[in-house]
């Protein structure tokens, strides 16, 4: 199945600043997702990448505040935009795992605290 | 939206078998049920998946209902590192998104 590099693993930034999330795949895959999951939650959708077209976003979440790259089809980053304390939580983007019909794979995730 | 419906938590003693319930009663005919784990500070991590048969891989067993309405997953011998949280999902083929729900806890005890 496919494996998933996420950079950075974790962060602690200043409220008002943005951080950019990197999501690299070590094969081709037509859609990448990025999820995010607070403190003591289940994952929750944010976006769905496909490349060369715009991402679309779940309901309760914008381009404004989580834009999405997708500039190839092995590599996507979220940007957590304007940060406030309410952002700290943890982002993981995830793929098709491959043929045979296993769901997805999921990154490790970036653990984001916002101060 | 999610559409499973999990206890929030469970306990197992170590060693016997942990069975995760998980209802699911409008799925669609073309939905599969996927079963991810996540443990501490990590990704989910998949498990096993089915559409109407009951499923066995090394890690666990899958059984599905006969109006698939319901599923449970089974570890035969739960250890320890089975303790995490267990997520049922309901999905298309690939190429869907996935919805989480809350899952289940389970707790592992010696």
């Amino acid at each position: 199945s496919a494996v998933i590099s996420q950079k950075p693993s974790r962060d602690i930034c200043q409220r008002g600043t943005s951080l950019t999330i990197q999501c690299q795949v070590d094969s081709q895959v037509t859609m990448m997702f990025w999820y995010r999951q607070q403190p003591g939650q289940s994952l929750t959708l944010i976006a769905t990448a496909n490349q060369g077209s715009e991402a679309t976003y779940e309901s309760g979440f914008v381009i404004d505040k989580f834009p999405i790259s997708r500039p190839n089809l092995t590599f996507s980053t979220l940007t957590v935009s304007n940060m406030s304390p309410e952002d700290s939580s943890i982002y993981l983007c995830s793929v098709t795992a491959g043929t045979g019909n296993y769901g997805y794979t999921f990154g490790s995730g970036t653990r984001l605290t916002v101060v | 939206d999610a559409k499973t419906t999990q206890p929030t938590s469970m306990d197992c003693a170590e060693g016997r078998a942990a069975n995760l319930p998980c209802n699911h009663s409008t799925i669609s005919g073309n939905e599969y049920v996927y079963w991810y784990r996540q443990i501490h500070s990590q990704g989910p991590q998949y498990i096993i998946h089915g559409l109407k048969n009951n499923e066995t891989n090394e890690m666990a067993s899958l059984i599905i209902t006969e109006d698939r309405k319901s599923s449970t997953l089974i570890l035969p011998h739960a250890t320890l590192r089975d303790t995490a949280v267990y997520y049922c999902i309901v999905s298309e083929n690939t190429g869907n998104q996935f919805y989480f729900g809350t899952g289940t806890s389970l707790t592992v005890i010696p």
